[in-house]
């Protein structure tokens, strides 16, 4: 597509429960960043997909975030036992490369969850 | 580790005024900088970015920074901001081989008619 797409734009869930947010970037971008915003609060980066290679995993804030990436192209932040701290708006961006290079970074409109 | 702080919350500016948001980063390298506007209800456009040479770099929109190193600084500039431009911006800062920016935690402009 044009641009990054994210879905669901909203999601209202139960505390305990299991959520799955969804980046499909801008086609031909071989980097794929999940940030994380919370109220108030800058973008905390959560973790970076780069092609084939393991990804960088160093800012998701507990064991219950995972994320993949199929086929080098869509990816799926999922957030397992959901806490009320975790209401936030997750930000998905891809990039031709490494952001801290040249490579200037694409945000979607993001994913606003919202935890009961 | 790096860091970058946006000392200013919230501004607000009377329309046709000019507008300077401050940004300071921390970190011994020579950084890439830039700039990222949010607009309500939207994703995060980049107005600006720095990355080697002339220190003043001109952006979308009428904006401008300029990096200071001997300051640790990124501010950018307007000279005559329009009610469209309230939104909330933030600076980020990347290095060689980091993989990702880090942001500032954003300031948030209103524009008085």
């Amino acid at each position: 597509g044009a641009g990054v797409s994210q879905s669901p734009s909203n999601k209202v869930t139960e505390k305990g429960k299991d959520v799955e947010l969804r980046c499909d970037p801008i086609s031909g971008h071989t980097a794929l960043y999940w940030y994380r915003q919370s109220l108030g609060q800058g973008l905390e980066f959560l973790i970076y997909f780069q092609g084939n290679s393991a990804p960088d995993k160093s800012g998701l804030p507990s064991d219950r975030f995972s994320a993949e990436r199929t086929g080098g192209s869509v990816s799926t932040l999922t957030i397992q036992r959901t806490q009320q701290e975790d209401s936030a708006v997750y930000l998905c961006a891809s990039s031709m490369g490494l952001a801290g290079g040249t490579g200037e970074l694409f945000f979607g409109e993001g994913s606003r969850l919202t935890v009961l | 580790a790096q860091s970058v702080t946006q000392p200013d919350i919230h501004i607000t500016v009377s329309e046709g005024a000019s507008l300077e948001l401050r940004c300071n980063y921390s970190y011994g390298a020579t950084p890439y900088l830039f700039w990222y506007v949010q607009s309500p209800g939207q994703g995060l456009q980049l107005l600006l970015k720095y990355f080697s040479g002339d220190t003043l770099v001109q952006g979308i929109k009428g904006f401008e920074a300029e990096f200071k190193r001997s300051q640790s600084s990124f501010n950018l500039r307007k000279p005559s901001v329009h009610w469209s431009d309230a939104a909330e911006y933030f600076c980020a800062v990347g290095y060689t081989g980091r993989r990702a920016l880090t942001f500032g935690s954003g300031t948030r402009l209103q524009v008085q008619p």
